[in-house]
């Protein structure tokens, strides 16, 4: 199975900072990557889709990067409803697999 | 609009068998194949299995496999996870998720991805 590991798993920030996360793949997964995001009590949605694409209605300070093993999810500006919890899933092959998740919380 | 909608919140005793059921209004089942995903409380996505909604055979985690059967009702738009001999750690929200086929790029070289979630159901199991 690949094994997705996020890191930080958590962080805290102030409304209008950029914030970063990142997700690793245990093996190569070209551009086979997305990112969710998942409030409190609240079923995940997805933001961002094979790595950098934008899920219809994601507002665009949200971006992705990467490829084959290292990719990246950016907030530019982080906004009071950012505050969740995001994670990576692979869909390069089954099992698909997810990050543990980082907890965005503010500062 | 595209929804999925699943059963209601359950409590089982361990040792027990269950079922969820996930309806989808929208959009035609068979165009789309349904992941099933669990979050422990505290704890975050672990996948559970997916189900090709166009032929019908399915794909399970290996740790589950033998005590996970999910099947497909093209007549009612409806797809049906079943879960045997509960364990106390398979208490979780267990989510249906539309898997989507993103083409993209000049190539179109399909990326899947969990586009639409059902609201989830919340399984208790008792010891």
């Amino acid at each position: 199975d690949i094994q997705m590991t996020q890191s930080p798993s958590s962080l805290s920030a102030s409304v209008g900072e950029a914030v970063t996360i990142t997700c690793r793949a245990s093996q190569p997964i070209s551009y086979y990557l997305n990112w969710y995001q998942q409030k409190p009590g609240k079923v995940p949605k997805l933001l961002i889709y094979a790595t950098s694409s934008l899920q219809s209605g994601v507002p665009s300070r949200f971006s992705g990067s990467g490829s084959g093993t290292y990719f990246t999810l950016t907030i530019s500006s982080l906004q009071p409803e950012d505050f969740a919890t995001y994670f990576c899933q692979q869909s390069y092959n089954s099992p698909r697999t997810f990050g543990r998740g980082t907890n965005v919380e503010i500062k | 609009q595209v929804q999925l909608v699943q059963s209601g919140d359950d409590m089982k005793e361990r040792g027990a068998s269950l079922t969820v059921s996930c309806k989808a209004s929208g959009y035609t089942l068979t165009d789309h194949g349904v992941n099933w995903v669990r979050q422990a409380p505290g704890r975050g996505l672990e996948w559970v299995g997916w189900i090709s909604t166009h032929y019908g055979h399915a794909m399970y985690a290996q740790h589950l496999q033998g005590r996970v059967t999910m099947t497909a009702d093209i007549s009612t738009s409806s797809v049906f996870m079943e879960l045997r001999s509960l364990r106390s750690d398979d208490t979780a929200v267990y989510y249906c998720a539309r898997e989507r086929t993103f083409r993209v790029g000049p190539a179109e070289i399909g990326y899947s991805a969990m586009d639409v979630w059902g609201q989830g159901t919340t399984v208790t199991v008792s010891s």
